[in-house]
């Protein structure tokens, strides 16, 4: 156990509903990751916050996903209108963020989304 | 960041040392070698980075060859809850090189 929790561990949801999911990061970490894993791939970076600021989003983030951190401390990602090509893992990661050169990523257990 | 290149799976007999080679011949100066795993169904968890020299913690140790164009991590007795997918990732220092980027790994599995 990392420290890093993720809510829910598995999801089920049909196809056009939303789904939410939340990341409460180690306490103290300022930045805060989500990355998504289909089977048989590696994690796939989706976006990073330094304390609330969202600073890097990947262009598989499409517009019917949105994550925000708004206090700084937990973070919610939220897929509208969920297809069936959105079934993964959503991994959720955090880091100290005040490292010189070097900064480790702890990650939580993941939600698994299944969309029917 | 760099690209690495792994074997997609290795066996190992439990008690025995697990090494696993990591390619990333295009590695520059300032950039570190991380190794993650995965078991099945779990998060990545870290294991072990290092820039240029060899590194050791309480569960493996990273070799860096001295032109850094290769690298081994090292479980020195393997037991069956090793088995897992391992990824070798190269990246960039901190600030503007946040993410990991993941390959396929190399799938370890530890036989009795």
């Amino acid at each position: 156990d990392t420290g890093v929790s993720q809510n829910p561990r598995h999801k089920i949801t049909k196809r056009g509903q939303n789904v939410t999911f939340r990341c409460d990061p180690i306490s103290e970490h300022n930045r805060l990751y989500w990355y998504r894993q289909t089977l048989g791939q590696g994690p796939e970076f989706l976006t990073y916050f330094q304390n609330e600021a969202q600073l890097e989003k990947s262009r598989l983030l499409s517009d019917r996903f949105s994550a925000e951190r708004p206090k700084g401390s937990f973070s919610t990602l939220e897929i509208q209108r969920t297809e069936q090509g959105d079934s993964a893992m959503y991994l959720c990661a955090s880091s100290l963020g005040s490292g010189v050169f070097t900064d480790t990523q702890y990650f939580g257990p993941g939600t698994r989304l299944t969309v029917l | 960041d760099a690209k690495t290149t792994q074997p997609t799976s290795m066996d190992c007999a439990e008690g025995r040392a697990a090494n696993l080679p990591c390619n990333h011949s295009t590695i520059s100066g300032n950039e570190y070698v991380y190794w993650y795993r995965q078991i099945h169904s779990q998060g990545p968890q870290y294991i072990i980075h290092g820039l240029k020299n060899n590194e050791t913690n309480e569960m493996a140790s990273l070799i860096i060859t001295e032109d850094r164009k290769s690298s081994t991590l090292i479980l020195p007795h393997a037991t069956l809850r090793d088995t897992a997918v391992y990824y070798c990732i190269v990246r960039g220092p901190n600030f503007g090189n946040e993410k990991l980027t993941f390959g396929t790994g190399t799938r370890l599995t530890i036989i009795p």
